[in-house]
C-alpha cells in the first residue's frame, strides 16, 4: 500500500498569513490521484482538492493544490479564521485507498 | 443535492455485531462504487472496505478482513456493512462514501465496549 506522510504535524499561523502543508508519498500516485481534505471537530471531512489540483465544488480560490509523482503540496494563500481544521491528504489512483495522518492547523 | 446518510451504530460488547446502513440520493447510486471509512476518536482516517458499482469487486483492510462483510442494494440505494466478532479497536465514527473521492455522510457512532 502507498504510505503517505504529511508534514508539518502541527503549523502554527495567523490569520492572513499563508500556509503550505505537504503531503509525501512512499510511491508514485497514479496519475495525480491525490486529493486534499479538511475537518473541523466535529464534522466530517470536506473535500477541497481532487486530481491533485482541481478544486472541489464551491471551495475558495485561497485552497490551491500542487505536485506530482510522490510529492505534493496544499497551499492557503490567505488564512481565514475558519480555515484553522485539519487537513488530511489521500491517494485513491492504487487500492487500498490510504490517507496520511494529517496536519492540525493552529492560530498562532 | 448529493447526500449519503448513515445508520446504525450504537454500543455492542466485544465479539458482538452491528449492521450499519448507507441511504444514498441525489445522484445515480447504480454507477458509483462505494467506500466505508471509519475514524477513531481522536485518529486519523482509516479506509476500511469498498465494493464496484455492480459488487464484482470487493476489498477490505487486513483490519476488518474475515469479520466485515460490505454489501449494497442498487434497487434501494442502499449501502451496507455487516461487522462481526467486533473488537474495542473497532470503536470509529463509520463514514459512507461516494467513489473513490468526494461525498462523505455525516458519519454513524460505533462503539464496542463491555
Amino acid at each position: 500500500e502507498i504510505v503517505l506522510t504529511q508534514s508539518p504535524g502541527t503549523l502554527s499561523l495567523s490569520p492572513g498569513e499563508r500556509a503550505t502543508l505537504s503531503c509525501r508519498a512512499g510511491q508514485s500516485v497514479s496519475s495525480s490521484y491525490l486529493a486534499w481534505y479538511q475537518q473541523k471537530r466535529g464534522q466530517a471531512p470536506r473535500l477541497l482538492i481532487y486530481g491533485a489540483s482541481s478544486r472541489a465544488t464551491g471551495i475558495p480560490d485561497r485552497f490551491s493544490g500542487s505536485g506530482s509523482g510522490t510529492d505534493f503540496t496544499l497551499t492557503i494563500s490567505r488564512l481565514e479564521p475558519e480555515d484553522f481544521a485539519v487537513y488530511y491528504c489521500q491517494q485513491y489512483g492504487s487500492s487500498p485507498i490510504t490517507f496520511g495522518q494529517g496536519t492540525r492547523l493552529e492560530i498562532k | 443535492e448529493v447526500q449519503v446518510v448513515e445508520s446504525g451504530g450504537g454500543l455492542v460488547k466485544p465479539g458482538g455485531s452491528l449492521r450499519l446502513s448507507c441511504a444514498a440520493s441525489g445522484f445515480t447510486f447504480s454507477i458509483y462504487s462505494m467506500n466505508w471509512v471509519r475514524q477513531a476518536p481522536g485518529k486519523g482516517l482509516e479506509w476500511v472496505s469498498s465494493i464496484s458499482s455492480s459488487s464484482t469487486y470487493i476489498y477490505y483492510a487486513d483490519s476488518v478482513k474475515g469479520r466485515f462483510t460490505i454489501s449494497r442494494d442498487n434497487a434501494k440505494n442502499s449501502l451496507y456493512l455487516q461487522m462481526n466478532s467486533l473488537r474495542a479497536e473497532d470503536t470509529a465514527v463509520y463514514y459512507c462514501v461516494r467513489g473513490n473521492v468526494g461525498d462523505w455522510g455525516q458519519g454513524t457512532l460505533v462503539t464496542v465496549s463491555s
